[in-house]
């Protein structure tokens, strides 16, 4: 059974950091392309990033430059780490493993709320 | 970055009746190597997204019949044949065409 568990959440005061960890399990990490999405409260699905089998990384216009996605195979682990948080980085953080070969995030973890305010 | 626009934004229906949403891309969707890479997700209250649909047309395993998706190039559409009270939720269209992927507002599904 595909399970992806997300950690790492919580308060941080703007201007901070905090880095999000995606515990996978089964299927082949290695093998799947993999997706931050976020979800501030009340509203809808925002893209973060995404990065590919071979470690090519993608970022929204509003993180690139504060947050890094990477992946560690060997630990079947997705990150998220996001720096120099703003109040509008308040959200769940859900992440995504895409149907291979589809380019469609087909199994999603349960999320982990990220708080940025002081 | 490519902007998709759903309609309605809500959408209220009686069960058992039909219910469309639609999803109008910027730009194209059709990738390079020929495929579209449109797909459509659904929300539950209190849940995170499930997919329903991807490129355009194609039923994930599991989904219920009644859910169709249909479209080309810029204009899709998301159809369920007759409305279950489990359908209940938000529906968003998402392009993974470009590499800077983006959702649709979402549409709320609410029964009448």
């Amino acid at each position: 059974e595909v399970q992806l568990l997300e950690s790492g959440g919580g308060l941080v005061q703007p201007g901070g950091s905090l880095r999000l960890s995606c515990a996978a399990s089964g299927f082949t990490f290695s093998n799947y392309v993999m997706n931050w999405v976020r979800q501030a409260p009340g509203k809808g699905l925002e893209w973060v990033s995404t990065i590919g089998t071979a470690g090519s990384t993608y970022y929204a216009d509003s993180v690139k430059g504060r947050f890094t996605i990477s992946r560690d195979n060997s630990k079947n682990t997705l990150y998220l780490q996001m720096n120099s948080l703003r109040a509008e980085d308040t959200a769940v953080y859900y992440c995504a493993k895409d149907v291979v070969g589809v380019l469609a995030p087909d199994y999603w973890g349960q999320g982990t709320l990220v708080t940025v305010s002081s | 970055d490519i902007v998709m626009t759903q309609t309605p934004l809500s959408s209220p229906v009686t069960l058992g009746q039909p219910a469309s949403i639609s999803c109008r891309s910027t730009q194209s969707l059709v990738h390079s190597d020929g495929n579209t890479y449109l797909s459509w997700l659904q929300q539950r209250p209190g849940q995170p997204p499930r997919l329903l649909i991807y490129q355009i047309s194609n039923r994930f395993p599991g989904v219920p019949d009644r859910f169709s998706g249909s479209g080309a190039g810029t204009d899709f559409t998301l159809k369920i044949s007759r409305v279950e009270a489990e359908d209940v939720g938000v529906y968003y269209c998402m392009q993974t065409a470009l590499t800077t992927r983006t959702f649709g507002q979402g549409t709320k599904l609410e029964i009448k």
